[in-house]
């Protein structure tokens, strides 16, 4: 079936230090994949998307994300984080066809002083 | 540009009575709205995809009945909670797809959210 796996539910990191966030799906094709960032009580906001071409994308804020097709993985990355970068952040991706997108569960970054 | 906007963006209503929620496209034409439903510390799940003109696709297990859905004109969708209960407090968020984008692009922009909460 299809998914998509957000394996870790909480991270907290230090202000500063290096971030990654995991993004696994499953899906018979190469999906369209997303990142999304949310506030609390707030919509969604893009950071970056790929749909083909250079696996590395750069996105807003500082994020970047990498496409790795052997490992059905699309990972976010930034390498210095900021206390405003606390929030929910959400994989997704797209199906294509219906434009069906599906969500990950999310994983909540908290980032300490 | 690409601006999605909810309105209310909360609402408290009584048990039993309906509950309009506006979503509207600002600066594009969408062909296809969706509607989102996200509980506390929860994923978003889609509850249904709505195009212009056109009756919605539910998601297997939302009542269309409950949950009504139309998309009047390529700005405006409306989601309407009918006989709302306690239990259908939660966020509900829409997205749409623009007229203009290349039919696989699948990207959404995404409204603000409208908080529902039913005593």
């Amino acid at each position: 079936a299809q998914s998509v796996t957000q394996p870790d539910i909480h991270i907290t990191v230090s202000e500063g230090a290096s971030l990654e966030l995991r993004c696994n799906y499953s899906y018979g094709a190469t999906p369209y994949l997303f990142w999304y960032v949310q506030s609390p009580g707030q919509g969604l906001q893009l950071l970056l998307k790929y749909f083909s071409g250079d696996t590395l994308v750069q996105g807003i804020k500082g994020f970047e994300a990498e496409f790795k097709r052997s490992q059905s993985s699309f990972n976010l990355r930034k390498p210095s984080v900021h206390w405003s970068d606390a929030a929910e952040y959400f994989c997704a991706v797209g199906l294509g066809g219906n434009n069906d997108m599906r969500f990950g569960a999310g994983t909540r970054l908290t980032v300490k002083p | 540009g690409a601006v999605v906007s909810q309105h209310p963006s909360r609402v408290i209503c009584k048990s039993g009575t309906s509950v309009k929620i506006e979503c509207r496209s600002l600066d594009f034409q969408a062909t296809t709205m969706f509607w989102y439903r996200q509980f506390p510390k929860q994923s978003l799940m889609l509850m249904a995809t709505s195009n212009e003109g056109s009756k919605a696709t539910y998601e297997q297990g939302v009542e269309k009945d409950k949950f009504l859905i139309n998309h009047a004109s390529l700005t405006l969708s409306t989601l309407t909670v009918t006989s709302a209960h306690p239990e259908d407090s939660s966020f509900y968020i829409c997205s749409a797809r623009a007229l203009s984008q290349p039919t696989r692009s699948n990207e959404q922009f995404f409204g603000p959210g409208t908080r529902l909460t039913v005593l």
